[in-house]
């Protein structure tokens, strides 16, 4: 497998559910990413974890919970969301050492319903 | 803070109709810029960095250039296969690796 792989690719859930989307990256990189983007919306990062630091995006509800075992593993834990929280949810990668380090790498995403 | 601005928010083109896509950047030194096409449904693919003004790189249909203050992604004889969304993103100077993303410019193109 190369690059960045999401899993699921869809997800509906309710309310009271309890899910968790999966990111692995086989590209050696040290940085790894969850981003949400909704219709006619920019970007919004949500978390990131490199090198053992975590940064997060304050607005980001605790709804919303990431865990980060090692540098290829990502995952977005899920819990009492919200209708509104309906969104593609996108894993990325990046290299932060040598040329390059601002060139992510993303998924195809995880198209999350709730209902 | 970082800004990124994309123009026009959405594009029509017919085949073969050449065009710029504009983004406009407030950074303070900049570290790269980077361009990304994403169709719908799908993850951002990574096109091109860019490093400092004056700087162009190519591929295919599309080429991207940089002056201090923008950046313009020119699509030369544009196929409908080129339909997508173009992200621009800004990378800012020290320790802040996270890039910031503009809201892209939808490009539809017609046969």
């Amino acid at each position: 497998e190369t690059g960045v792989t999401q899993t699921p690719r869809h997800l509906v859930m309710g309310m009271t559910n309890k899910k968790s989307l999966k990111c692995e990256q086989h590209l050696g990189h040290n940085a790894m990413y969850w981003y949400k983007q909704s219709a006619k919306k920019p970007l919004e990062l949500m978390f990131v974890y490199s090198l053992e630091e975590r940064v997060e995006n304050n607005s980001v509800p605790s709804r919303f919970s990431p865990e980060c075992p090692n540098s290829s593993h990502l995952f977005l834990h899920l819990h009492t969301l919200q209708p509104e929280d309906s969104a593609l949810y996108l894993c990325a990668s990046s290299r932060l050492t040598g040329g390059g380090t601002g060139e992510l790498f993303f998924g195809e995403g995880s198209r999350l319903t709730v209902l | 803070e970082d800004q990124v601005t994309q123009s026009p928010e959405a594009l029509r083109l017919q085949e073969g109709e050449s065009s710029s896509l504009n983004c406009s950047y407030t950074v303070s030194g900049l570290r790269g810029l980077f361009w990304y096409r994403q169709d719908p449904g799908k993850g951002p693919e990574f096109l091109f960095t860019l490093y400092s003004a004056g700087e162009e790189k190519e591929k295919e249909r599309l080429k991207a250039t940089l002056t201090k203050k923008e950046s313009f992604l020119h699509i030369t004889a544009p196929k409908p296969e080129d339909s997508a969304t173009y992200l621009c993103a800004v990378q800012g100077p020290g320790g802040s690796y996270i890039p910031t993303f503009g809201r892209g410019t939808s490009l539809i193109v017609h046969p």
